[in-house]
């Protein structure tokens, strides 16, 4: 079982409104990443963390997303607006930077109508 | 800038027959190369990683090498079994803080 915890596991969106998605990663990984998996399942990196602060986000990222990870509580990521074209998964991972390798989520399925 | 390809999406067998997914790559750096595997509804699951020019890796009767030469890491398995049915993704480690490249992925299938 992963031991990425994301929740929710499913949510329902109108156009406009917010939708926020936490990610618990896994202990002692410092690294956490937000991928978009689309319909077609592919995926695209949103954004990463180190500890608290932003390692690198795509420009999507930057315009109507939020993403924080603050210290002993969970990670999120907040669509601040939602679009129907955001109707996707989001996968929370985690890693320990050594190996390179990440470890998923089972991640959030957003569903924008 | 960095890239990978997996030129099949969909691959169809019948159980037992051989399995070859195509994997190449494009980066400037000396880095991992990743097959990941995600079943329906699940995770995606590491299953092979390799940073070693010309080395086998293997891992649940999956292997992989990986050949700078042809910047391939093809995944193999010689047996296909029903439960390998799920998709596939091939993936580089970026120089940037572990960000990881994937390919489009390929949705294996495999029949009685």
């Amino acid at each position: 079982n992963s031991k990425v915890i994301q929740t929710p596991r499913y949510l329902v969106k109108g156009q406009g409104q917010k939708a926020k998605m936490r990610c618990i990663p896994e202990k002692g990984h410092p690294v956490v990443f937000w991928y978009q998996q689309n319909k077609n399942n592919e995926f695209k990196f949103l954004i990463n963390f180190q500890n608290q602060e932003v390692l690198q986000q795509i420009d999507m990222t930057e315009k109507r997303f939020s993403a924080e990870c603050p210290s002993n509580s969970p990670c999120s990521l907040e669509i601040q607006s939602s679009e129907a074209g955001d109707s996707a998964l989001y996968l929370c991972a985690s890693s320990d930077r050594n190996t390179g390798q990440l470890y998923f989520g089972e991640g959030s399925k957003l569903t924008v109508l | 800038g960095d890239s990978v390809t997996q030129t099949e999406g969909l691959v169809t067998l019948t159980e037992g027959l051989p399995v070859m997914l195509n994997c190449t790559y494009q980066t400037a750096y000396s880095t991992f190369l990743f097959w990941y595997v995600q079943h329906l509804n699940e995770a995606p699951k590491l299953l092979l990683k390799s940073s070693t020019d010309n080395k086998r890796t293997e891992h649940q009767g999956f292997h992989a090498t990986l050949h700078k030469s042809s910047s391939s890491f093809h995944l193999q398995k010689s047996s296909a079994q029903l439960s390998d049915s799920a998709l596939y993704y091939c993936a580089l480690s970026g120089p940037n803080y572990n960000v990881l490249y994937f390919g489009s992925g390929t949705k294996l299938t495999v029949e009685p």
